[in-house]
C-alpha cells in the first residue's frame, strides 16, 4: 500500500467550477508538497505546508495534520488548469509520492 | 535565466552503454534531487545531496551514481544502461530549513530510452 493516497484519480470538470482533489497520508511528516505537471512534461512546485491553509491565486491548500490529510482547491477553473497534480509528503529527508490526479477542464 | 537546467532534454542510447545526465541550478540553494518518472508517470526520489553530501539515497541499483561537483551541480551517471532504465529523469533544487526542504524547483526532464 502506497504510504500516499490520491483521489480521485481522474477529473473532467467545465470550465469555472470548483475543484477538490485530496490526498491522504499513513506517515507522520514534516511537510506536504503540491506538485503540478503540465502536459508537456515540466513540473512547478505549487505549495509546501506544515499546517493550517495556504492560498496562491485561484489555488487554495490545506492540511489537517490530525487526520493526516490535504486538499487542493481549484476556484473558477480553466482549461490552461489541465495538468496532473501531485501529492508529496516529507518525513525529514524522506519524500512519498501519490500517484496523481490528472484534472482535465473542458471550454 | 533558466533556474534549474538538464542536459541532454533526450537521450537514446543501447542497453549496455554507460551515460551522464547533467544538472545545475543558479539558484543559490543547497539542496538538489534526481528524480525518475516511470512509464506510468508515478514519481520516485532517488537521491538528494545537501552542500556536496549524500543525505538520500533510495533503493537504486549501483548502476547509478550521482556526482556533485559543487553545491550547484548534480550530475547523475548510469552505468551498463538496462531497458527499465528508460524514464523521465527529473533534477531539482531547494533551501534547506529546519526539518523541511522549502519549495522545489524542478529541472526540464531529461527523456532516456534505451533501445
Amino acid at each position: 500500500k502506497n504510504e500516499v493516497e490520491q483521489s480521485p484519480q481522474n477529473l473532467t470538470a467545465q470550465e469555472g467550477e470548483f475543484i477538490t482533489i485530496n490526498c491522504s497520508y499513513s506517515v507522520g511528516i514534516s511537510a506536504l508538497h503540491w506538485l503540478q505537471q503540465h502536459p508537456g512534461g515540466g513540473i512547478v512546485s505549487l505549495f509546501m505546508l506544515s499546517s493550517g491553509k495556504k492560498k496562491h491565486g485561484r489555488l487554495i491548500a490545506t492540511i489537517n495534520i490530525q487526520e493526516k490529510h490535504s486538499s487542493l482547491h481549484i476556484t473558477a477553473s480553466h482549461p490552461r488548469d489541465s495538468a496532473v497534480y501531485i501529492c508529496a509528503v516529507q518525513r525529514t529527508r524522506q519524500f512519498y509520492f501519490g500517484t496523481g490526479t490528472s484534472l482535465t477542464v473542458i471550454p | 535565466d533558466t533556474a534549474v537546467s538538464q542536459t541532454p532534454k533526450y537521450l537514446v542510447t543501447q542497453m549496455g552503454n554507460d551515460k551522464s545526465i547533467k544538472c545545475e541550478q543558479n539558484l543559490g540553494h543547497d539542496t538538489m534531487y534526481w528524480y525518475k518518472q516511470d512509464s506510468k508517470k508515478f514519481l520516485k526520489i532517488m537521491f538528494s545531496y545537501n552542500n556536496k553530501e549524500l543525505i538520500i539515497n533510495e533503493t537504486v541499483p549501483n548502476r547509478f551514481s550521482p556526482k556533485s561537483p559543487d553545491k550547484a551541480h548534480l550530475n547523475l551517471h548510469i552505468n551498463s544502461l538496462e531497458l527499465g532504465d528508460s524514464a523521465v529523469y527529473f533534477c531539482a533544487s531547494s533551501q534547506a530549513s529546519g526539518l523541511a526542504q522549502e519549495t522545489q524547483y524542478f529541472g526540464p526532464g531529461t527523456r532516456l530510452l534505451v533501445l
